[in-house]
């Protein structure tokens, strides 16, 4: 199961911060959160990933809280073709390859 | 670089024939993964592979084999097609498969079982 709770569907203005919440409460000292979108029928998009320190890319910013319990993934100016459907993983070494995918939220920006 | 790279990338087979899906990773990785991705079961893990040992493994029947060239190019096989084998099926690679390691997809396969 997955390690990770979101909230299934989300709107953002488009030219807004699209912030995107998850909880991982049970997350363990040496697993990282990853972030992916999947826009329709295309594969998976890395998005970016962080341990504990705030994360920041071309992409997008990752805010993981002190306790590490949850984190927030921020585009900063979201577009039309940020619509997608977007994933928080929690991965650690002894998932040896295996990202375990939960339901995603789905962010829809409107114009 | 290049990414990723999945063929071939629509195929419809016969219920009861096999198919045979091939991945070429990104230069440089040596993890590949595969994962099949269904309207109903969402994305999950089929196996993984390093250095042309098989690591993980998901919980799938037999028919899903799969195997890893020296060249860390990744093939998976599935036999004795049924309807339900109907999916998208998705290749990632990373370096290592370690945690820290970013873990890229590729576009994947679509496979239609008739």
């Amino acid at each position: 199961d997955a390690k990770t709770t979101q909230p299934p569907s989300m709107d953002c203005a488009e030219g807004r911060a699209a912030n995107l919440p998850c909880n991982h409460s049970t997350i363990s000292g040496n697993e990282y959160v990853y972030w992916y979108r999947q826009i329709h029928s295309q594969g998976p998009q890395y998005i970016i990933h962080g341990l504990k320190n705030n994360e920041t890319n071309e992409m997008a910013s990752l805010i993981i809280t002190e306790d590490r319990k949850s984190s927030t993934l921020i585009l900063p100016h979201a577009t039309l073709r940020d619509t997608a459907v977007y994933y928080c993983i929690v991965y650690g070494s002894s998932n040896t390859g295996k990202l375990i995918f939960g339901q995603g939220t789905t962010l829809q920006v409107k114009p | 670089k290049a990414g990723v790279t999945q063929t071939p990338r629509y195929l419809i087979k016969t219920r009861g024939q096999q198919v045979t899906l091939s991945c070429s990773p990104i230069s440089g990785h040596r993890s590949v993964s595969w994962y099949q991705q269904t309207p109903g079961q969402g994305l999950q893990f089929l196996f993984e592979y390093f250095s042309e040992t098989q690591r993980n493994k998901g919980n799938f029947p037999g028919r899903f084999s799969g195997r890893q060239f020296s060249n860390s190019r990744s093939e998976m096989n599935v036999s004795t097609l049924e309807l339900g084998d109907s999916a998208l099926y998705l290749c990632a690679s990373s370096q290592e498969g370690t945690s820290g390691n970013t873990i890229y997809f590729g576009e994947g396969s679509w496979l239609t079982v008739v």
